[in-house]
């Protein structure tokens, strides 16, 4: 079974520009996470998804930062414009709601660099 | 709010070293517990977990019980590997109206020399 798939691994941009990343859940989960990490420390989240709704994206920047989950499968975390605070990995899970435990997958993460 | 607090590292032990990183924690109500390992260039894997007071998790020769009166969870293993270098991070799942998110501690680096 694949796991959760993230693109780019790797983005490196002028600050004032705009990126995005892309993530895969693993077939059939319903929730998706978009976690970030800055350096030596522990993720944070910034939303969470059930199927297509935000469910909790108190912790996202709105100003600069937006997500969408079409069709409730894959999801796209958007930065405009980026500035430099923002070089971090920004790492996406998913999860089956609905089993009890609620066990969050991780992808490898996309590391953002903005110099 | 809820919290997480590891012991700093970095960690440095020789092969076969027993392994003791601290974890303890805030939070209301009852949370489930978890220990997450990231190796280099590889995304965040659960390790084990425990869902209420003196559960012991346990996977790869890595053990925690959750300790309730000490809101503790540390993470043990009796004999470490050189494959077990990896960073090791402490989350708990409060549920309730923050179900489904974690809350991480801020990692401890685990160095193994052979």
């Amino acid at each position: 079974e694949a796991g959760v798939v993230q693109s780019p691994r790797y983005k490196i941009i002028e600050k004032k520009q705009p990126v995005a990343f892309w993530c895969n859940p693993i077939s059939g989960h319903n929730t998706l996470y978009w976690y970030l990490q800055n350096l030596g420390q522990g993720p944070e989240l910034l939303i969470r998804y059930e199927n297509e709704e935000a469910v909790d994206d108190s912790q996202l920047p709105k100003d600069r930062f937006s997500a969408e989950r079409l069709k409730g499968v894959d999801s796209t975390l958007k930065i405009q414009p980026a500035e430099l605070g923002d070089s971090a990995v920004y790492l996406c899970a998913s999860s089956l709601v609905g089993t009890g435990l609620n066990e969050q997958f991780f992808g490898p993460g996309t590391r953002l660099t903005v110099l | 709010g809820n919290s997480v607090t590891q012991m700093e590292g970095p960690v440095t032990l020789s092969e076969e070293a027993f392994l003791t990183i601290n974890c303890t924690y805030t939070a209301t109500g009852y949370p489930s517990l978890f220990w997450y390992v990231q190796y280099p260039g590889e995304g965040l894997q659960l390790l084990l977990k425990a869902t209420k007071a003196d559960d012991k998790g346990s996977n790869k020769g890595f053990e925690a019980t959750y300790r309730k009166e000490t809101t503790s969870f540390h993470l043990e293993k009796g004999s470490v590997q050189v494959s077990d270098s990896a960073v090791y991070f402490c989350a708990l799942n409060a549920g309730g109206t923050s179900y489904g998110k974690l809350t991480f501690g801020q990692g401890t680096i685990l160095t193994v020399h052979p």
